[in-house]
């Protein structure tokens, strides 16, 4: 089955505590996204990817960081200085072909509670 | 700024019956992408319809269907003879694909079906 794994599905991070969030697609996908969604609204994008080793960052990146060391693979890590952490974090991934914009299909996503 | 505004944080439909959802948007590009996305208890993001802008003709997905009208920067869903399974949170977003295929999310329309 082709897909987007998130783990864990619940995560909680004491404070000062980095924790990092996984997520995968066997989906052969090149480019890769992480989201945030709090309660009661949309999503916005932390980081995204569009081919191994280059990221960017989104509108909302100040204390998280990311990697993308193989193409199917795109950790966010919650760093000590993302002061409310608490939502819910969804990654995504899309193919990019020239001149068409792919859609994006997104994994369970993961819920991170602050002790 | 790139907006995007549901003005209906709650809508309401008789299963069976049809509802429209709406959808407004902000942005100076002229080549871009519309999705309707939904969202329900399990917080699984699952793509319901996209659009192109380039194409006036209005994309349909079985029982979902939009109006599009680019001028106006509008882009309503219209979900025909509602099924109990259809009630989710809504989300409408758009994409521009010189920004890295980012999304940009609305705040979510949350739709319940009465049997």
């Amino acid at each position: 089955d082709g897909g987007i794994t998130q783990s864990p599905k619940y995560l909680f991070r004491k404070e000062g505590q980095n924790v990092t969030l996984s997520c995968e697609q066997n989906l052969n996908h090149d480019a890769m996204y992480w989201y945030r969604q709090d309660p009661g609204q949309g999503l916005r994008l932390i980081y995204y990817s569009q081919i191994v080793n280059d990221f960017q960052k989104g509108d909302i990146a100040e204390g998280y960081s990311v990697s993308r060391e193989k193409k199917e693979s795109f950790p966010l890590t919650v760093t000590s200085a993302q002061k409310n952490p608490t939502a819910f974090y969804l990654c995504a991934s899309s193919q990019r072909y020239a001149a068409v914009q792919e859609t994006q299909y997104f994994g369970p996503g993961t819920r991170l509670l602050v002790l | 700024a790139q907006t995007v505004t549901q003005s209906q944080p709650e809508m309401s439909v008789q299963e069976a019956e049809t509802v429209t959802l709406s959808c407004t948007y902000d942005t100076s590009e002229s080549d871009y992408y519309l999705f309707w996305y939904k969202q329900p208890p399990s917080r699984q993001m699952i793509l319901v319809i996209r659009q192109e802008a380039y194409k006036q003709q209005n994309a349909t997905e079985n029982r979902f269907s939009v109006n599009f009208q680019k001028a106006a920067k509008s882009f309503s869903l219209k979900i025909s003879d509602s099924q109990l399974g259809d009630a989710a949170m809504y989300f409408c977003a758009y994409s521009v694909y010189n920004q890295g295929g980012k999304l940009i999310f609305g705040q979510g329309t949350e739709l319940s079906v009465k049997p």
